[in-house]
This record gives structure tokens, C-alpha cells and sequence, in this order.
């Protein structure tokens, strides 16, 4: 059964970069047609799609957040990664890594891990 | 880009019917798929439709997605509504250059 666990810093500071680890179990990483993604989600508000990368090491990113972040695989530890740079308070939210099922970027059934919440602050 | 526009909430007794629309403000629904997503208070979202009407394995066939290029809309329904079906839902298509969530409706059943 496919598990996405996410991991990393719980606070970090105004400026910093925020790093998280999505770690997948019950399935590997390097399968072909599975989309590997970030969603975020503030306090309160709606979805919001980061970005993915595909098995390939192909990646595809939200154009607002594009300059800013940088996704990327670790086969070996059957992980993937978010790095977000120059935070602000209103990147405060929940962090869910997430699975994507299909042969096109955007479509398919969706397996999401539990989500991190991740707070901006000095 | 795109976005697409949901009703802030919904309300509807157990045992009726409800249906959630999701319309895209450009471009055409039907030339990309869209998802809509479950998420119970403070769970994290699950498929409920995937490509405008697949149903994932697991899902009741109480839950039914459809396009309609005419409102250029997508949308989602649940019959015979149950208490656990009180939930935030969300729709989800993409184009060339991103993806794109709705602002999510709010399902009340009371």
C-alpha cells in the first residue's frame, strides 16, 4: 500500500529556505507514469499546486512560485524533495507531498500524504 | 492562466442529492481532465473523481463526475447523501503551464 510521508523543519525563519522530504513507501520512486508533487494549503484557505516531477527527473512548477523553487528526486532513498527559497509569512501552510496517477502532467487519481504544517517566523 | 470557480458552500438533507459545479474561466473544460478532491476537517484530501468521471477503487458509486462544455463547467454529484459525506471539496484541472485548484465548496449535510 503507497504511503507519502513528509518531513523537515516544522519553523523556519522570514528570508531562509524551507526544505521538506517526502519519504515513499510501498512503491518506488522511479516507476514510469507516476507525477511526484507539492501542494500546499494555509491556515484555513484552499489548495495551492507548487509543483511535480516525473520519474524522467522532468519538472513542471507553479509560474508564481517558479523562481523560487527547485523539486528533486533521491532514488536511492526512494525520496523526493521541496526547496523553497527567500520565505515569507505567506508561505506559511500545510506542506502535502503527493502522488499523481497518468500519462499527462495535472490528470489522474491523486495519493496524498498526511501534510506538514510549516510555520514562517522569526 | 486560468482559474476555476466554485460555490463557497452547499447545503442538503441525508438521503437527497447535491451537485457541485467547477467552471473554468478560459480555455475549454473539455481539453483537460479534471479531479475533485475530499478533505474532511483536518484529514488530508482524497480522489474522489479523476479525469472528469473515473471513480477510484473505494469510492461509492454515490459519487459521479461529469463535464458540460456548454457552461464550460465541470461538475460533481452525490446522491443519497450520508452525514460522512459533510466535507470541503475541491476541483482541479491544469493547461500547458500549471495546475490549478478551485477554491473549494463546503458541503453541509444536515
Amino acid at each position: 500500500q503507497l504511503q507519502l510521508q513528509e518531513s523537515g523543519p516544522g519553523l523556519v525563519k522570514p528570508s531562509e529556505t524551507l526544505s521538506l522530504t517526502c519519504t515513499v513507501s510501498g512503491g518506488s520512486i522511479s516507476s514510469s507514469s507516476y507525477y511526484w508533487g507539492w501542494i500546499r494549503q494555509p491556515p484555513g484557505k484552499g489548495l495551492e499546486y507548487i509543483g511535480s516531477i516525473y520519474y524522467s527527473g522532468s519538472t513542471y512548477y507553479n509560474p508564481s512560485l517558479k523562481s523560487r523553487v527547485t523539486i528533486s528526486v533521491d532514488t536511492s532513498k526512494n525520496q523526493f524533495s521541496l526547496k523553497l527559497s527567500s520565505v515569507t509569512a505567506a508561505d506559511t501552510a500545510v506542506y502535502y507531498c503527493a502522488r499523481q496517477d497518468g500519462a499527462i502532467v495535472g490528470a489522474g487519481r491523486r495519493y496524498w500524504g498526511q501534510g506538514t504544517l510549516v510555520t514562517v517566523s522569526s | 492562466n486560468f482559474m476555476l470557480t466554485q460555490p463557497h458552500s452547499v447545503s442538503e438533507s441525508p438521503g437527497k442529492t447535491v451537485t457541485i459545479s467547477c467552471t473554468r474561466s478560459s480555455g475549454s473544460i473539455a481539453s483537460n481532465y479534471v479531479q475533485w478532491y475530499q478533505q474532511r476537517p483536518g484529514s488530508s484530501p482524497t480522489t474522489v473523481i479523476y479525469e472528469d468521471n473515473q471513480r477510484p477503487s473505494g469510492v461509492p458509486d454515490r459519487f459521479s463526475g461529469s463535464i458540460d462544455s456548454s457552461s464550460n463547467s465541470a461538475s460533481l454529484t452525490i446522491s443519497g447523501l450520508k452525514t460522512e459525506d459533510e466535507a470541503d471539496y475541491y476541483c482541479q484541472s491544469y493547461d500547458s503551464s500549471n495546475q490549478v485548484f478551485g477554491g473549494g465548496t463546503k458541503l453541509t449535510v444536515l
